[in-house]
């Protein structure tokens, strides 16, 4: 069974300050892998994603997330953080076809001054 | 493109009522799922379907039923609301890259 694990919880970070947040997923096949920024109150949004090719993919507001697939992680980076990146993150991975997704539990990120 | 829409933004309900959530999406994707998003628990699959009239269950898909009659419309159906079901739903469809496209949520309250 697939399954992703994040194991921050909560983050809190300086702005300006980068960011890592941990992903690992267990998948038996070749796993497409996502991050999603989610803010309060808000739907999903899109960060990165992976299919294949180059193990560092980049995405939308700075972000940029690397596959290993030797450690079954998926972890996302920013080098500088802004406030507006406060929200929550979530991890996740799917088949080729796109029907369904596993989910990680998310990592809430604050960003203090 | 409206992307994916959902009806209602809110719902209160008493304990074994029952009602729909409505999805509907203007991209012509395949595949349609239905999520709900609890505190520290993340996103969980209900149902999904791989086009119309084929439907199947995910990880959570006690208490609601699901139908795909059309390509465009994937209601989840609440037979006789629980206050555990309290939680706010997420639709999403994908045009079979694997990338779902997310509607903006309802969020639903079982008193």
């Amino acid at each position: 069974a697939q399954s992703v694990t994040q194991p921050d919880i909560h983050i809190t970070v300086s702005e300006g300050a980068s960011l890592e947040l941990r992903c690992n997923y267990s998948y038996g096949a070749t796993p497409y892998l996502f991050w999603y920024v989610q803010s309060p109150g808000q739907g999903l949004q899109l960060l990165l994603k992976y299919f294949s090719g180059d193990t560092l993919v980049q995405g939308i507001k700075g972000f940029e997330a690397e596959f290993k697939r030797s450690q079954s992680s998926f972890n996302l980076r920013k080098p500088s953080v802004h406030w507006s990146d406060a929200a929550e993150y979530f991890c996740a991975v799917g088949a080729s076809r796109g029907e369904k997704l596993t989910f990680g539990t998310g990592t809430r990120l604050t960003i203090i001054p | 493109n409206a992307g994916v829409t959902q009806t209602p933004k809110f719902q209160v309900l008493k304990t074994g009522q029952s009602m729909t959530l409505q999805c509907a999406q203007d991209m012509n994707h395949e595949y349609m799922s239905w999520y709900r998003q609890d505190p520290g628990m993340g996103l969980r699959l209900i149902h999904y379907s791989v086009g119309a009239g084929i439907t199947d269950q995910g990880e959570v898909p006690n208490g609601y039923n699901v139908s795909r009659s059309t390509t465009e419309d994937f209601p989840l159906r609440l037979l006789s609301a629980a206050p555990s079901q309290t939680s706010v739903y997420f639709c999403a469809s994908s045009g079979g890259s694997s990338e779902q496209f997310f509607g903006p949520g309802t969020r639903l309250t079982v008193l």
